[in-house]
């Protein structure tokens, strides 16, 4: 298995506080991304990194931002929570694939974050 | 843009039956194609991939072929088993994506009964 771990595993918070989630690898993979899993939506993708100090946004990025200091570790903050950021947030990486560009993403164990 | 469709769940059967999942996507060029399993409580894992046309992806005794003329990767098992239970993603990787970004499925839930 990738060595990817996520924290905190859950989390309850209340509406209008900041809320970081960490994503933490130890393969020393170039890619990163934060997903998030809602019913009925599959996975969507909030923010990437393609090294350090280097990101960008993704489909549902509003309200989101990350950090990115350190090959391992990619930081997902939510400045101030609301109830629709209520999901299940996944972190993935993804090594070099044959042509230089990112191979096959493997995912982390999930965040399930709830905001009331 | 890029997009899949993937077959509306969830999806029942007994063990031993024949399972299909339906994935058909839009992409311009030529995508690679994944499908990835989510047991309960758990990450997405990797299951199969193809890359080009006419490929073959499988693992498990699942398969799926790439077909670049129906724009398909239907998943395929012969014989489910309980332990199959779980949220299957389809999901595709455009050919010029530099960055790796993935489009998924909404997924399908899988029970298998005994």
């Amino acid at each position: 298995d990738a060595g990817i771990t996520q924290s905190p595993r859950h989390k309850v918070t209340e509406t209008g506080t900041p809320v970081t989630l960490r994503c933490h690898q130890t393969e020393n993979h170039r890619y990163m991304y934060w997903y998030r899993q809602d019913p009925g939506h599959g996975l969507r993708l909030i923010h990437y990194s393609y090294g350090v100090k280097d990101t960008d946004k993704g489909e549902v990025s509003d309200g989101y931002s990350v950090s990115r200091s350190k090959t391992e570790d990619f930081l997902l903050t939510l400045e101030s929570a609301t109830s629709s950021q209520t999901s299940v947030y996944f972190c993935a990486i993804s090594e070099n694939g044959l042509a230089g560009g990112p191979g096959e993403q493997y995912f982390g164990p999930g965040t399930r974050l709830t905001v009331t | 843009g890029d997009s899949v469709t993937q077959m509306e769940g969830p999806v029942t059967l007994s063990e031993e039956a024949f399972l299909t999942i339906n994935c058909t996507y839009t992409a311009t060029g030529y995508p690679s194609l994944f499908w990835y399993v989510q047991y309960p409580g758990e990450g997405l894992q990797l299951l199969l991939k193809a890359t080009k046309a006419d490929d073959k992806g499988s693992n498990k005794g699942f398969e799926a072929t790439y077909r670049k003329e129906t724009t398909s990767f239907h998943l395929e098992k012969g014989s489910v088993q309980v332990s199959d239970s779980a949220v299957y993603f389809c999901a595709l990787r455009g050919r010029g994506s530099t960055l790796g970004r993935l489009y998924f499925g909404r997924g399908t839930q899988l029970t298998v009964w005994p």
